[in-house]
This record gives C-alpha cells, structure tokens and sequence, in this order.
C-alpha cells in the first residue's frame, strides 16, 4: 500500500510546552483522519481534513492540510497530562474505502 | 448504548490452534474492518468488508480468515498459518465502505497471546 511517514516516532515535552507531529505523503491525498489512542487503549477519531490548505481546530489542537494536499500536521499548544497517547494520521485513495494508517507518533509529558 | 464490542479482552492460544475473535456492532454501519497492531507499531489492515457476504484482504491476510455473514458481525479467525499471531487486535466500523472515506470507530481490542 502507499506509504504515510509521520514523524517524530517519540515525542517528550515537557507540561505546558508545545508539540507537533507531521504526516507526510509522496502522492497528493483525498483526505486525511487524525486519530489518537491512549495508552492501553483503542484509536479514537480527531478530525478529517478535506479541501487543500484547511486549517482546522479543536480546543487546543490546531490540525492543517498542505496546500498541496500531500502533508498534514497536528499541533497541540500547551500540552497537558491529558494529552498523552499516540496520534496517527490515516490516509484514503480516491475512490478507495481502506485507510492506510501512519506509524503513530507517541506523545509523553514530563509534568 | 451504540457501539463496537469485541471479546475476549484477552486470549491465551497455544501454538497450532485456530482462534476466533469476535466483533458485533450496532451502529448499523456497513463497513468493517480489521487491524493489527504490534507494540510501539502503527495499524495494519488485515481484512475489510462493505457489505454483507462480501469481504477483501488488505495488506497482511495471510494466516487469518474472515466472515460477514451478518451487518452486525465480522468474526476474525487467526489460524496456525498465522506465523506470529501475538499482537493487539482492533475491530472497526464505519458508515460506508464506497468512494467516501467515512470516519471509523474502534472496538476496544483483543490481546492474542501465543503460549
């Protein structure tokens, strides 16, 4: 399947600092889902972004598309304890139902 | 309440047998789907199904088995070809399974432990 690179794999910060994780694709994207899972627990959706360049946002969460349709990032301001998880994004094809899912980058906060 | 149940949490297999993961919605969606997951791993697509008897693989069939005999439940079996079944098993759900990517819920896992 086509290939999602989401960087960074790990990331520690510490409360109160911000953080990004970026999503990356060599081909143009229908559309792009945001998911985060907790630590022992199952992924949850976050957002799905559709039209070149949106900028979404969700509290403290601030999810954009590249204007080429081709990256993606999520970044948290002022991160909290509750924050902590894994956050993948996932990748459809036009016209394809299947998801192809990141490899996840794994949040830690140092309180 | 309206959800995604698989069961059991955990499964303890030992080598050689055949295995069955349960997963029922009541979302009345479509679509089906079943992931794997390996520790510090992202999710792999094992199989997915639109519509009802009907099911493909996706990237990593090989050694499991599927049937969607009902909408509400898409049953994961891992057989003895499955050369490394120990993983994190996610069952999920979505409203369609045609051109639109719909959004996708997720069961809350089962954890296979190969003895």
């Amino acid at each position: 399947g086509q290939q999602v690179m989401q960087i960074p794999q790990y990331q520690h910060v510490q409360e109160g600092e911000d953080f990004t994780t970026y999503c990356n694709s060599s081909t143009t994207l229908s559309n792009i889902q945001w998911y985060k899972q907790r630590p022992g627990g199952h992924p949850v959706f976050l957002i799905q972004l559709v039209k070149s360049g949106e900028v979404k946002k969700q509290k403290r969460l601030t999810f954009q598309f590249g204007e080429a349709k081709k990256n993606s990032s999520l970044h948290i301001t002022a991160t909290q304890t509750t924050d902590v998880g894994t956050y993948f994004c996932a990748r459809s094809n036009f016209g394809n139902e299947k998801l192809t899912f990141g490899t996840g980058t794994r949040l830690t906060i140092i309180p | 309440d309206g959800g995604i149940t698989q069961s059991p949490k955990y499964l303890f297999r030992k080598e050689g047998q055949n295995v069955t993961l349960s997963c029922e919605q009541n979302l009345n969606h479509d679509a089906m789907y079943w992931y794997r997951q390996d520790p510090g791993q992202g999710l792999r697509l094992i199989y997915y199904s639109q519509i009802v008897n009907d099911f493909q693989k996706g990237d990593i069939a090989e050694g499991y088995s599927v049937s969607r005999e009902k909408k509400e439940s898409f049953p994961l079996t891992v057989t003895s070809a499955q050369k490394n079944p120990t993983a994190f098993y996610l069952c999920a759900s979505s409203m369609k399974g045609g051109q639109r990517q719909e959004t996708q819920y997720f069961g809350p896992g089962t954890r296979l432990l190969v003895l």
